[in-house]
């Protein structure tokens, strides 16, 4: 079956940077993007770009444009997702969540990992 | 970029209600649109893609329909397992946005 098991909880301080991992397992790791979403709390979902493991090519949302780095390494079918100059309001549970279709990014979503908590503070 | 608009932001229902949920998109998305459901304290589950197609193992009292901009979820009969924040999402092209969500409760 699909898995996505993400890194644990991290706590960071203002300007430090996360990098958070999401292993997969039970299909072609390399066949499907992956995609990182976003969720403050109590609030609603934010997709913050994908990947396409294949490749190695991005996509990310223009907010994080210059604060993200989506990586991943196919010896271990695991993605990754770096985002430096951490401030009070990126505190959040991030997702990794994968494309449902092997053709592309432009996807629904069909498995999801468990999130992982991201606080941010001094 | 286009923006997704869910209405309303949360409604309360009785058991064995038919209840509905409207996502609206600021341009044409053609059938490019997702629902998802989270319960409180899980991970999102897909129900719904291509705006109408019921994803594998959802049951049969959800439903989808609409293309372009106007887009409705509807649970046929309300149940107490239903009880969730549901969001919709575009996914033609980047920026894959989701709509705010609604909360559904029971009355």
């Amino acid at each position: 079956q699909v898995l996505l098991v993400q890194s644990g909880a991290e706590v960071k301080k203002p300007g430090a940077s996360v990098k958070v991992s999401c292993k997969a397992s039970g299909y072609t790791f390399s066949g499907y993007y992956m995609h990182w979403v976003r969720q403050a709390p109590g609030q609603g979902l934010e997709w913050m770009g994908w990947i396409n493991p294949n490749s190695g090519g991005t996509n990310y949302a223009q907010k994080f444009q210059d604060r993200v780095s989506m990586t991943r390494d196919t010896s271990i079918s695991t993605a990754y997702m770096e985002l430096s100059r951490l401030r009070s309001d990126d505190t959040a549970v991030y997702y990794c969540a994968r494309s449902a279709s092997g053709y592309g990014g432009a996807y629904s979503f069909d498995y999801w990992g468990q999130g992982t908590l991201v606080t941010v503070s001094s | 970029d286009i923006q997704m608009t869910q209405s309303p932001s949360s409604l309360s229902a009785s058991v064995g209600d038919r209840v509905t949920i409207t996502c609206r998109a600021s341009q044409g998305i053609s059938n490019y649109l997702a629902w998802y459901q989270q319960k409180p304290g899980k991970i999102p589950k897909l129900l719904i893609y291509g705006a109408s197609t019921l994803q594998s193992g959802v049951p049969s009292r959800f439903s989808g329909s609409g293309s372009g901009t106007d887009f409705t979820l509807t649970i046929s009969s309300l149940q107490p397992e239903d009880v969730a924040t549901y969001y919709c999402q575009k996914y033609n092209s980047a920026p894959l946005t989701f709509g705010g969500g609604t909360k559904v409760e029971i009355k």
